[in-house]
C-alpha cells in the first residue's frame, strides 16, 4: 500500500463549481498536512497547511482532517478558471521513526471551464 | 514570504557528463532542505533529505554516487547529476525548511535533460 493515495483525475468542472479532493493515507507517523497547487512546469507552492483534525479555511479554500480515518479533503469554492491547476496532498511525519518526510499524494489535475 | 531560488531551470547536457543543481534559501535559513525528482503526470517522488553540515539521507532506490547532495551552508544545497544518462532526464525541484516551521517552500524546479 502507498503511503499516500490521490486520485489523478483528471477533473473537469464549470466555473462557480465547488471542487472536492482528497487523500488518503496509510501511516498514522503522519502529523502535518499541506494541500499544493502545481502550474504546468512550475514548482508547487503551498495553500494551506494543517495539524490537527478539523476545519480549516482560508478564503475560498477549505482543508480537512479526520486523523481517525487517515483521509484529508480540500474544497474550493466558487472555483475559477485561475484554479485550473494539478493540486497535491502533502504530509509531514517521520514514518518508521526515522528522519522527518514530506511525502506528496500523485496529485489532481483540475481543469475549470469558463 | 519565503523564497527558494532554485537555477539552473532548464538544462540540456550530454550523456556522460555531470550537472549541478544549485537551490538557494533567499530570505531565510534553511536547516532543511528535500531534493525531488518528478516524471511527467507523475507526483513528485522524494530523492533525499539533507539537514545543514551533515550528510544526506537518501530513499530508498537512489544512487548515493550518481545524485550528489551537498549542503554546506544554511542558504545552499547543490544536486549533482553525475556520468548522466538520458533515463535521468526529469524535473528535479527542491524544497526547503527552517526550524519551527512546517511550510516547505519549492524551488521553480531544474528541467534536465540529457542526450
Amino acid at each position: 500500500q502507498k503511503e499516500v493515495e490521490q486520485d489523478p483525475g483528471p477533473l473537469s468542472v464549470p466555473e462557480g463549481a465547488i471542487v472536492s479532493l482528497n487523500c488518503t493515507y496509510s501511516n498514522s507517523a503522519f502529523q502535518y498536512f499541506m494541500w499544493y497547487r502545481q502550474y504546468s512546469r512550475k514548482g508547487p507552492e503551498l495553500l494551506m497547511y494543517t495539524y490537527s483534525s478539523g476545519n480549516k479555511e482560508d478564503g475560498r479554500f477549505t482543508a480537512q482532517v479526520d486523523k481517525s480515518s487517515k483521509y484529508i479533503s480540500l474544497f474550493i469554492r466558487d472555483s475559477q478558471p485561475s484554479d485550473s491547476a494539478t493540486y497535491l496532498c502533502a504530509m509531514i511525519g517521520r514514518p518508521g521513526g526515522g528522519s522527518e518526510k514530506l511525502v506528496f499524494g500523485k496529485g489532481t489535475k483540475l481543469t475549470v471551464n469558463p | 514570504g519565503a523564497v527558494v531560488s532554485q537555477h539552473p531551470s532548464r538544462v540540456i547536457c550530454k550523456s556522460g557528463t555531470s550537472v549541478k543543481i544549485e537551490c538557494r534559501s533567499l530570505d531565510f535559513q534553511a536547516t532543511t532542505m528535500f531534493w525531488y525528482r518528478q516524471f511527467p503526470k507523475q507526483s513528485l517522488m522524494l530523492m533525499a533529505t539533507s539537514n545543514e553540515g551533515s550528510k544526506a539521507t537518501y530513499e530508498q532506490g537512489v544512487e548515493k554516487d550518481k545524485f550528489l547532495i551537498n549542503h554546506a551552508s544554511l542558504t545552499l544545497s547543490t544536486l549533482t547529476v553525475t556520468s548522466a544518462h538520458p533515463e535521468d532526464s526529469s524535473f528535479y525541484i527542491c524544497s526547503a525548511s527552517t526550524r519551527g516551521y512546517y511550510g516547505y517552500t519549492f524551488g521553480s524546479g531544474t528541467r534536465l535533460t540529457v542526450v
